[in-house]
């Protein structure tokens, strides 16, 4: 059984480029999560989409927006990229997004794609 | 403001012994708490998870205590071996999970 997958593994995109990043949640999984790590500190939730609708999202600026498919695949995207924007992109896919509804809420990541802004 | 702390950067232990890895975090509405494995260039691999209704949960070597009034949950590892080399982050929330920054484990053959 396929675990989560991304797209592509590494990308390289110079200052004020746009950028799309793909994931493909576990079969049977409805919510997908993105998080963006930086070398040196934990992951740091940007979005979550549940049912195609967005349902979280954290404290980035309106240059990151993303979208999740019928399909459950999801896309982000980066706009007016800054160097900063460097990291390590990770997407998560879980069943549920409400542990409160019954069962666990484990989210399983993908191996990220490397975005590198020169 | 760091709501998920992992106050130690890194831990060594010999082959064989327990690793105990710590983890503080300052919001009580927190409902759901996880330990994540990551090696270089991979994504975190999850390990084991414990919600905020139980005090303690086993699978296999590793066993996470949560202890609610602390606001602190540890995970322990037994016995420890080379290949649980990696950082350890723990994350904790409910949909939206906030991670801390890790802890580095060395298991020394």
């Amino acid at each position: 059984d396929a675990g989560v997958t991304q797209s592509p593994t590494h990308l390289i995109k110079t200052r004020g480029q746009h950028v799309t990043l793909r994931c493909s949640p576990i079969s049977g999984h409805k919510s997908v999560s993105w998080y963006q790590q930086v070398l040196g500190q934990g992951p740091q939730f940007i979005f979550q989409y549940y049912e195609k609708e967005e349902r979280g999202r954290g404290n980035f600026p309106d240059r990151f927006s993303a979208r999740q498919f019928p399909n459950y695949s999801s896309e982000l995207n980066v706009n007016a990229l800054l160097l900063g924007d460097s990291a390590l992109y990770l997407c998560a896919s879980s069943f549920r997004i409400n542990p409160a509804s019954g069962g666990s809420n484990e989210q399983f990541f993908g191996p990220g794609t490397r975005l590198t802004v020169l | 403001d760091q709501q998920v702390k992992q106050n130690s950067p890194s831990l060594s232990v010999q082959e064989g012994r327990i690793s105990i890895l710590n983890c503080d975090y300052t919001n009580s509405m927190f409902d759901y708490f996880l330990w994540y494995k990551k090696y270089p260039a991979e994504g975190p691999t999850f390990l084991i998870s414990i919600s905020s209704i139980k005090d303690k949960n086993e699978d296999g070597r590793f066993t996470v205590f949560l202890n609610k009034s602390a606001k602190h949950l540890s995970l322990h590892i037994v016995p420890s071996q080379p290949g649980d080399s990696a950082v350890y982050f723990c994350a904790a929330g409910t949909y939206k999970y906030i991670f801390g920054t890790g802890t580095r484990l060395k298991v020394l053959a």
